[in-house]
């Protein structure tokens, strides 16, 4: 079982607004900023947002972070097919000497 | 380019101990820049991170892996290494290495990934 809580999957139609949460503790995400990875089928995950809310270069502003309190959300607005893929939330939690928590991730399906 | 790849055996006897090495070419693991780091994914399951070294010599782990995990660096090679003690099959996993920035604190480069088994 994971430390961070994520939908186990999301769906949208193509051009539609889709939202993944990621449900945590004051000792990761109440403390600490949230990254988001995608994980494309077959191949390694992928940063995609990092300190909640900033995109890597190259990563399309259609995605999206926020955080509040304890929980994370990632947003993916105009859905295209090629978004299909698991979506993990990840954040550094202080407990036991500190180390790093991820969501169990979300299976993201484009209708 | 920054470029990591791991490699190592791909099938691992269990009791025994698992051995990995990631190579990174186009940047230098003496960086005080970046963590690097291990994260591996059981087959059908999520992410889960492993431990980290830094430059310095220092390393962190896992909680739940502490007591069997070895992480090291070899400047001279521009290599880190994973040694994974007493493995049982719920080891297995495809292991990735990855750069993790100091200042943003996200695992910005990954390895492609390898596949352990451990089977008899």
């Amino acid at each position: 079982q994971s430390v961070l809580t994520q939908p186990p999957s999301a769906s949208g139609t193509p051009g539609q607004r889709v939202t993944i949460s990621c449900s945590g503790s004051s000792s990761n995400i109440g403390s600490n900023t949230v990254n988001w990875y995608q994980q494309l089928p077959g191949t390694a995950p992928k940063l995609l947002i990092y300190s909640n809310n900033q995109r890597p270069s190259g990563v399309p502003d259609r995605f999206s972070g926020s955080k509040s309190g304890t929980s994370a959300s990632l947003a993916i607005s105009g859905l295209q097919s090629d978004d299909e893929a698991d979506y993990y939330c990840a954040a550094w939690d202080d407990s036991l000497n500190g180390f790093w928590v991820f969501g169990g991730g979300t299976k993201l399906t484009v209708l | 380019q920054l470029q990591l790849q791991e490699s190592g055996p791909g099938l691992v006897k269990p009791s025994e101990t698992l051995s990995l090495t990631c190579t990174v070419s186009g940047g230098s693991i003496s960086s005080s820049s970046y963590y690097w780091g291990w994260i591996r994914q059981p087959p059908g399951k999520g992410l889960e991170w492993i431990g980290s070294f830094y430059y310095s010599g220092s390393t962190y782990s896992n909680p739940s892996l502490r007591s069997r995990v070895t992480i090291s660096g070899d400047t001279s090679k521009n290599q880190f290494s994973l040694k994974l003690s007493s493995v049982t099959a719920a080891d297995t996993a495809v292991y990735y290495c990855a750069r993790r920035t100091v200042t943003e604190g996200a695992f910005d480069i990954w390895g492609q990934g390898t596949t352990v088994i451990v089977s008899s």
